[in-house]
Protein backbone atom coordinates (compact mmCIF):
# COMPACT_ATOMS: atom_id res chain seq x y z
CA UNK A 1 0.00 0.00 0.00
CA UNK A 2 1.68 3.47 -1.19
CA UNK A 3 -0.24 5.57 1.06
CA UNK A 4 -2.17 7.35 -2.02
CA UNK A 5 -5.70 6.65 -2.52
CA UNK A 6 -7.74 7.23 -5.38
CA UNK A 7 -11.33 6.60 -5.87
CA UNK A 8 -13.35 5.38 -7.57
CA UNK A 9 -11.30 2.54 -8.84
CA UNK A 10 -13.55 1.57 -12.10
CA UNK A 11 -15.73 4.11 -13.62
CA UNK A 12 -18.02 3.84 -16.55
CA UNK A 13 -19.77 6.77 -18.17
CA UNK A 14 -21.45 7.41 -21.78
CA UNK A 15 -19.57 10.21 -23.85
CA UNK A 16 -20.17 13.64 -23.35
CA UNK A 17 -20.69 13.06 -19.63
CA UNK A 18 -18.66 14.63 -16.90
CA UNK A 19 -16.97 12.73 -14.63
CA UNK A 20 -14.21 14.20 -11.32
CA UNK A 21 -11.71 11.47 -10.00
CA UNK A 22 -10.38 11.88 -6.20
CA UNK A 23 -7.00 11.33 -4.81
CA UNK A 24 -6.19 11.63 -1.04
CA UNK A 25 -2.27 12.02 -1.02
CA UNK A 26 -0.17 10.63 1.47
CA UNK A 27 -0.14 12.28 4.72
CA UNK A 28 2.80 14.94 4.68
CA UNK A 29 3.16 15.04 0.77
CA UNK A 30 2.21 18.54 -0.97
CA UNK A 31 2.82 17.47 -4.34
CA UNK A 32 0.34 15.73 -6.01
CA UNK A 33 0.37 14.78 -10.04
CA UNK A 34 -1.87 13.25 -12.30
CA UNK A 35 -1.27 11.03 -15.30
CA UNK A 36 -2.97 8.95 -17.84
CA UNK A 37 -2.05 5.86 -19.28
CA UNK A 38 -4.25 4.74 -22.44
CA UNK A 39 -3.71 0.90 -23.21
CA UNK A 40 -0.38 -0.32 -23.75
CA UNK A 41 0.74 3.16 -23.32
CA UNK A 42 3.47 5.13 -21.06
CA UNK A 43 2.10 6.96 -18.40
CA UNK A 44 1.27 10.56 -19.66
CA UNK A 45 1.71 13.46 -17.13
CA UNK A 46 -1.37 15.59 -17.26
CA UNK A 47 -1.01 18.76 -13.88
CA UNK A 48 0.81 18.72 -10.91
CA UNK A 49 -0.32 20.80 -7.86
CA UNK A 50 2.24 21.89 -4.61
CA UNK A 51 0.07 22.57 -1.66
CA UNK A 52 -2.74 24.34 -3.59
CA UNK A 53 -1.21 25.73 -6.49
CA UNK A 54 -0.90 24.00 -9.88
CA UNK A 55 3.04 23.56 -10.46
CA UNK A 56 3.42 22.18 -13.69
CA UNK A 57 1.40 20.91 -16.68
CA UNK A 58 1.90 18.66 -19.37
CA UNK A 59 -0.43 17.13 -22.07
CA UNK A 60 -3.66 18.25 -20.27
CA UNK A 61 -6.73 18.77 -22.44
CA UNK A 62 -8.76 22.44 -22.21
CA UNK A 63 -12.15 19.68 -21.25
CA UNK A 64 -9.95 18.30 -18.07
CA UNK A 65 -9.40 20.52 -15.16
CA UNK A 66 -7.63 19.71 -11.58
CA UNK A 67 -7.56 21.15 -7.80
CA UNK A 68 -5.86 20.56 -5.06
CA UNK A 69 -7.91 21.76 -1.73
CA UNK A 70 -6.74 22.98 1.61
CA UNK A 71 -6.43 19.45 3.13
CA UNK A 72 -4.27 18.52 0.19
CA UNK A 73 -6.76 15.86 -1.57
CA UNK A 74 -7.30 16.56 -5.40
CA UNK A 75 -9.53 16.15 -8.20
CA UNK A 76 -9.71 16.04 -11.20
CA UNK A 77 -12.29 16.73 -13.10
CA UNK A 78 -13.42 15.19 -17.48
CA UNK A 79 -16.17 16.65 -19.38
CA UNK A 80 -17.33 16.30 -22.62
CA UNK A 81 -16.08 12.52 -22.78
CA UNK A 82 -14.73 11.14 -25.61
CA UNK A 83 -14.43 7.36 -26.43
CA UNK A 84 -10.34 7.94 -26.76
CA UNK A 85 -10.39 9.52 -22.75
CA UNK A 86 -11.03 5.67 -21.57
CA UNK A 87 -8.20 5.03 -19.65
CA UNK A 88 -6.06 4.36 -16.65
CA UNK A 89 -6.14 7.61 -14.43
CA UNK A 90 -3.42 7.75 -11.88
CA UNK A 91 -2.54 10.11 -9.27
CA UNK A 92 0.79 10.36 -7.08
CA UNK A 93 2.14 12.08 -4.22
CA UNK A 94 5.63 12.98 -3.30
CA UNK A 95 7.53 15.56 -0.62
CA UNK A 96 10.03 17.99 -2.72
CA UNK A 97 13.03 15.55 -4.70
CA UNK A 98 11.17 12.35 -3.09
CA UNK A 99 9.45 9.23 -4.40
CA UNK A 100 6.64 9.75 -6.32
CA UNK A 101 4.11 7.46 -4.74
CA UNK A 102 1.40 6.42 -6.95
CA UNK A 103 -1.99 5.29 -6.00
CA UNK A 104 -4.03 2.21 -7.34
CA UNK A 105 -5.37 3.88 -10.06
CA UNK A 106 -8.39 4.89 -11.48
CA UNK A 107 -9.89 3.15 -14.56
CA UNK A 108 -12.02 5.20 -16.79
CA UNK A 109 -14.43 3.23 -19.80
CA UNK A 110 -16.35 5.65 -21.97
CA UNK A 111 -19.08 4.11 -23.78
CA UNK B 1 13.74 18.54 -24.97
CA UNK B 2 13.99 16.78 -22.03
CA UNK B 3 13.26 13.06 -22.96
CA UNK B 4 13.18 9.64 -21.52
CA UNK B 5 13.70 6.54 -24.01
CA UNK B 6 13.67 2.86 -23.28
CA UNK B 7 14.42 0.03 -25.54
CA UNK B 8 13.05 -2.97 -25.65
CA UNK B 9 9.91 -2.15 -25.67
CA UNK B 10 8.83 -5.68 -25.20
CA UNK B 11 10.97 -8.48 -24.13
CA UNK B 12 10.05 -12.27 -23.25
CA UNK B 13 12.46 -14.26 -21.26
CA UNK B 14 12.40 -17.97 -19.73
CA UNK B 15 12.00 -17.99 -16.11
CA UNK B 16 15.07 -18.47 -14.43
CA UNK B 17 16.98 -16.27 -17.33
CA UNK B 18 18.42 -12.95 -16.68
CA UNK B 19 18.13 -10.11 -18.54
CA UNK B 20 19.06 -6.14 -19.39
CA UNK B 21 16.75 -3.53 -19.87
CA UNK B 22 17.88 0.30 -21.19
CA UNK B 23 17.07 3.44 -20.40
CA UNK B 24 19.08 6.43 -22.67
CA UNK B 25 17.78 9.94 -21.12
CA UNK B 26 18.44 13.94 -22.50
CA UNK B 27 17.35 15.13 -19.57
CA UNK B 28 20.05 17.48 -17.81
CA UNK B 29 20.65 18.55 -15.10
CA UNK B 30 18.97 15.76 -13.27
CA UNK B 31 18.37 15.58 -9.26
CA UNK B 32 17.84 11.68 -9.41
CA UNK B 33 17.11 8.12 -11.84
CA UNK B 34 14.72 5.99 -10.53
CA UNK B 35 13.37 2.89 -11.77
CA UNK B 36 9.78 1.84 -11.35
CA UNK B 37 7.83 -2.03 -12.02
CA UNK B 38 4.38 -1.27 -13.33
CA UNK B 39 2.10 -5.04 -12.37
CA UNK B 40 -0.70 -4.55 -15.04
CA UNK B 41 -3.29 -2.43 -13.93
CA UNK B 42 -1.55 -0.82 -10.77
CA UNK B 43 0.35 1.78 -10.29
CA UNK B 44 4.22 1.92 -10.53
CA UNK B 45 5.90 1.25 -7.32
CA UNK B 46 9.77 2.46 -7.27
CA UNK B 47 12.69 -0.60 -7.18
CA UNK B 48 15.81 1.80 -7.15
CA UNK B 49 16.99 5.54 -7.20
CA UNK B 50 20.69 6.65 -8.38
CA UNK B 51 21.60 10.35 -8.09
CA UNK B 52 23.75 11.88 -11.00
CA UNK B 53 26.85 11.11 -8.75
CA UNK B 54 26.03 7.27 -8.04
CA UNK B 55 27.25 4.57 -10.40
CA UNK B 56 24.77 1.18 -9.37
CA UNK B 57 22.47 0.22 -6.98
CA UNK B 58 20.84 -3.04 -6.26
CA UNK B 59 17.55 -4.34 -4.93
CA UNK B 60 17.20 -7.92 -4.64
CA UNK B 61 17.97 -9.26 -8.29
CA UNK B 62 17.50 -6.23 -8.95
CA UNK B 63 20.35 -3.92 -10.48
CA UNK B 64 20.08 -0.34 -11.85
CA UNK B 65 23.86 1.20 -13.36
CA UNK B 66 24.23 4.74 -14.30
CA UNK B 67 26.66 6.36 -16.89
CA UNK B 68 26.30 10.21 -16.64
CA UNK B 69 28.69 11.40 -19.06
CA UNK B 70 26.51 8.78 -22.31
CA UNK B 71 23.40 9.84 -20.26
CA UNK B 72 22.51 5.90 -19.96
CA UNK B 73 21.13 3.25 -17.61
CA UNK B 74 20.56 -0.21 -17.65
CA UNK B 75 18.42 -2.25 -15.09
CA UNK B 76 19.51 -6.03 -14.65
CA UNK B 77 17.23 -8.82 -13.77
CA UNK B 78 18.84 -11.70 -12.50
CA UNK B 79 17.21 -15.21 -12.14
CA UNK B 80 14.18 -13.81 -13.59
CA UNK B 81 10.46 -15.09 -11.85
CA UNK B 82 7.30 -15.26 -13.58
CA UNK B 83 6.40 -12.73 -10.85
CA UNK B 84 9.04 -10.09 -12.32
CA UNK B 85 6.19 -10.16 -15.65
CA UNK B 86 5.40 -6.18 -15.93
CA UNK B 87 6.06 -3.41 -17.17
CA UNK B 88 9.76 -1.71 -16.31
CA UNK B 89 9.41 2.28 -16.45
CA UNK B 90 12.12 4.94 -15.86
CA UNK B 91 11.54 8.06 -14.95
CA UNK B 92 14.17 11.25 -14.30
CA UNK B 93 13.90 14.16 -12.21
CA UNK B 94 15.59 17.40 -13.38
CA UNK B 95 16.95 19.91 -11.11
CA UNK B 96 15.13 22.42 -12.84
CA UNK B 97 11.32 22.53 -13.21
CA UNK B 98 8.60 20.05 -11.18
CA UNK B 99 8.15 17.61 -14.33
CA UNK B 100 8.82 13.68 -13.65
CA UNK B 101 10.11 12.24 -17.25
CA UNK B 102 8.73 8.93 -17.76
CA UNK B 103 9.67 6.48 -20.21
CA UNK B 104 7.56 4.50 -22.47
CA UNK B 105 8.44 1.55 -20.58
CA UNK B 106 9.50 -2.10 -21.36
CA UNK B 107 7.31 -5.11 -20.86
CA UNK B 108 8.87 -7.95 -19.50
CA UNK B 109 6.86 -11.52 -19.89
CA UNK B 110 8.87 -13.85 -17.90
CA UNK B 111 7.65 -17.42 -19.08
CA UNK B 112 7.71 -21.11 -17.77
Amino acid sequence: DSGVTQTPKHLITATGQRVTLRCSPRSGDLSVYWYQQSLDQGLQFLIQYYNGEERAKGNILERFSAQQFPDLHSELNLSSLELGDSALYFCASSVPEGEAFFGQGTRLTVV
Amino acid sequence: KNQVEQSPQSLIILEGKNCTLQCNYTVSPFSNLRWYKQDTGRGPVSLTIMTFSENTKSNGRYTATLDADTKQSSLHITASQLSDSASYICVVRPIYGNKLVFGAGTILRVKS
